[in-house]
C-alpha cells in the first residue's frame, strides 16, 4: 500500500492555459474523489468515480472542468483556459466502498495561474 | 443539506496542556462524522471517524473525539499537547447514503513551548 498520489506536486501557469492533473489511487480501491481547497478554507468535493464511472459532480465543477478515470484506475483532472480563481489545492482521495467507507488522500496538487 | 462548524480558526495551548478543538454539525439523518490533519504542504490523514458504533472514538497520536447527539456536537480533545501537534485540523460529516465529504474551515493549532 503506497497510498494515494499526485502529480504534479506543484503547477504554474498562465491564464488561459490548460493544465491536467493525475491522481494514482491506492490499488484495488474502486472510488476516486477530486476535492479543491483554497486558502484558509476546507477541501470542497468537485467530482467521484466509482470505477470508470462518474457517478457525482458539484456545481463547483463548471464545464471548463473534466475529469476521467478511463481504465478505472488512475485519474485525471483537466482544466481548460485556466483563470486566476481557479487556483487552489487539487486534492484526489480514495476509498475501497462499502459499509463506513474511509477515504483517503493524496498530497494535492497546487495550481498558481498567473 | 449537511454541513460543519469549526469553532475557532486558530487555537493556541501550551506544549503538555489539554487540546480541545471544536466542531458541531448540521444533518437531516444521523452522519459519519470524521477528523482529519494536515501537515503543511500535505495531505489529509484520518484522525479518526464516527460510524455510530460508540460515542467515544480514539484515534491515532492520542486524540479522541465524543459524539455528543443533544449538543450536535463532535469536538476533538488531547490530553496533553505534543510540539508535534502542530498542524490545520478539519472536521467532516458524512451521510451515510452519499459519498462526498462536508468539510468545516479548519483549525490551526499552534503549540506554545
Amino acid at each position: 500500500d503506497t497510498g494515494v498520489s499526485q502529480n504534479p506536486r506543484h503547477k504554474i501557469t498562465k491564464r488561459g492555459q490548460n493544465v491536467t492533473f493525475r491522481c494514482d489511487p491506492i490499488s484495488e480501491h474502486n472510488r476516486l474523489y477530486w476535492y479543491r481547497q483554497t486558502l484558509g478554507q476546507g477541501p470542497e468535493f468537485l467530482t467521484y468515480f466509482q470505477n470508470e464511472a462518474q457517478l457525482e459532480k458539484s456545481r463547483l465543477l463548471s464545464d471548463r472542468f473534466s475529469a476521467e478515470r478511463p481504465k478505472g484506475s488512475f485519474s485525471t483532472l483537466e482544466i481548460q483556459r485556466t483563470e486566476q480563481g481557479d487556483s487552489a489545492m487539487y486534492l484526489c482521495a480514495s476509498s475501497l466502498g462499502g459499509d463506513f467507507d474511509t477515504q483517503y488522500f493524496g498530497p494535492g496538487t497546487r495550481l498558481t495561474v498567473l | 443539506a449537511q454541513s460543519v462548524t469549526q469553532l475557532g480558526s486558530h487555537v493556541s495551548v501550551s506544549e503538555g496542556a489539554l487540546v480541545l478543538l471544536r466542531c458541531n454539525y448540521s444533518s437531516s439523518v444521523p452522519p459519519y462524522l470524521f477528523w482529519y490533519v494536515q501537515y503543511p504542504n500535505q495531505g489529509l490523514q484520518l484522525l479518526l471517524k464516527y460510524t455510530s458504533a460508540a460515542t467515544l472514538v480514539k484515534g491515532i497520536n492520542g486524540f479522541e473525539a465524543e459524539f455528543k447527539k443533544s449538543e450536535t456536537s463532535f469536538h476533538l480533545t488531547k490530553p496533553s499537547a505534543h510540539m508535534s501537534d502542530a498542524a490545520e485540523y478539519f472536521c467532516a460529516v458524512n451521510l451515510p447514503s452519499s459519498e462526498k465529504l462536508t468539510f468545516g474551515t479548519g483549525t490551526r493549532l499552534t503549540i506554545i513551548p
